[in-house]
This record gives structure tokens, C-alpha cells and sequence, in this order.
């Protein structure tokens, strides 16, 4: 089935810092990527995602790059804010059907 | 954005009784819906996946009889879990396609059985 990693598992940072996140994933037909943001007790929000026509996508401070070819995307947020603490998702989809597959989820936590 | 709700938001139940679950797009027809389940500090973790007008589809390890799921409608789809016990507490979430990739998220149930 499909694989997928999700590093590091937990990432503290100080505010204004940068953070990056990284989702690998073993399904060579998965061909849209999103990212996930979900705070305690809220359901998972959608932040970013991507399509595999493309190697980088910016929102504001946050960013997702993908390399098809080493099978992995990342995620990017720039000038942290205490309000980007929460836990991260990734959830490349299996092409042979139509879910997602979660990543085991990064807490990110920015220290003021 | 696509709006997804669940009912109830939380709920406590004694061993051995029966819960249902509701989720519904609200502004969206949905022939997919999902079923998650997540446990404290874990990931999200699918269960089955609800299509409208045919059964459910499990995922491994997820007991068909215990979770009863029907999709009766292209806005409506209901987790049951029969004879709960208190292994089964948990946070459950649903969510719904719209378009062949976003899906959005339902608020979740908190289950808790005592």
C-alpha cells in the first residue's frame, strides 16, 4: 500500500523563524499534494497544495515545493507567528483510489 | 469554501449502547464522504470510505458490523457504533469530496464511552 513519512515529528522554532516540513511518499501515479493544518481539537483545515505540473507554489508566508523525481514535497512557512502552532499534515493521495493518506503529522510549535 | 458539518460535536455514551453520526455538505453534493477516526496525539486514521446509493468500503482492521455506515443521500452520510465500549472513544471526523481532489472537513464528534 501506499507509504508515507512525514519529518520531523515534532519542530519548534522562534518566532520570525522558518520552518519546513517534509512529506515522502512511495506512489509514483499520486499526482496532488496538500498540506494540512489542524489545531487542538479542530478539524484539519486545508493550507496549501499543489499539483504535480508543478515544482513550487506560494501562499503568502507559506510555501510547498515537490520533487517528483526523489518523491517528496515540503512544506515552508516563513516569519513564524505563535498563531502557526498546531500540528501539519500531509495527505498525498493513492491514484488507484480516492482518499487520503495522512502522514503521521509534525507539531509545530513557535516560541514567541 | 465547501461547508462540511457533523452532529453532535460531542457526545458521552455508557458501554454497550449504540451511537450515530451524522455529516452533511451543506452547500455541495458529495457522492464520496469519508470516515476518520483519530486518537490523541495520532494522525488521522481512515476508516471507510461512504459512497452514495452502495455500500461502504472498509479499510483493514475496521470491523464492518461495528461501524455501520450509510450514505443515504448525495448530503448526508451516518456513522453508526454499535455496542460501543470504552476503546472505541475517540475523535471521529468525516469529510467530503467536492471536485476530484479538495476534500473539506467536517468539525468531528468526540466521542467518549464510559
Amino acid at each position: 500500500g501506499e507509504n508515507v513519512e512525514q519529518h520531523p515529528s515534532t519542530l519548534s522554532v522562534q518566532e520570525g523563524d522558518s520552518a519546513v516540513i517534509k512529506c515522502t511518499y512511495s506512489d509514483s501515479a499520486s499526482n496532488y499534494f496538500p498540506w494540512y493544518k489542524q489545531e487542538l481539537g479542530k478539524r484539519p483545515q486545508l493550507i496549501i497544495d499543489i499539483r504535480s505540473n508543478v515544482g513550487e507554489k506560494k501562499d503568502q508566508r507559506i510555501a510547498v515545493t515537490l520533487n517528483k523525481t526523489a518523491k517528496h514535497f515540503s512544506l515552508h512557512i516563513t516569519e513564524t507567528q505563535p498563531e502557526d502552532s498546531a500540528v501539519y499534515f500531509c495527505a498525498p493521495p493513492i491514484c488507484s483510489a480516492r482518499q487520503l493518506t495522512f502522514g503521521s503529522g509534525t507539531q509545530l510549535t513557535v516560541l514567541p | 469554501g465547501a461547508v462540511v458539518s457533523q452532529h453532535p460535536s460531542w457526545v458521552i455514551c455508557k458501554s454497550g449502547t449504540s451511537v450515530k453520526i451524522e455529516c452533511r455538505s451543506l452547500d455541495f453534493q458529495a457522492t464520496t464522504m469519508f470516515w476518520y477516526r483519530q486518537f490523541p496525539k495520532q494522525s488521522l486514521m481512515l476508516m471507510a470510505t461512504s459512497n452514495e446509493g452502495s455500500k461502504a468500503t472498509y479499510e483493514q482492521g475496521v470491523e464492518k458490523d461495528k461501524f455501520l455506515i450509510n450514505h443515504a443521500s448525495l448530503t448526508l452520510s451516518t456513522l453508526t457504533v454499535t455496542s460501543a465500549h470504552p476503546e472505541d472513544s475517540s475523535f471521529y471526523i468525516c469529510s467530503a469530496k467536492e471536485g476530484p481532489y479538495e476534500q473539506y472537513f467536517g468539525p468531528g464528534t468526540r466521542l467518549t464511552v464510559t
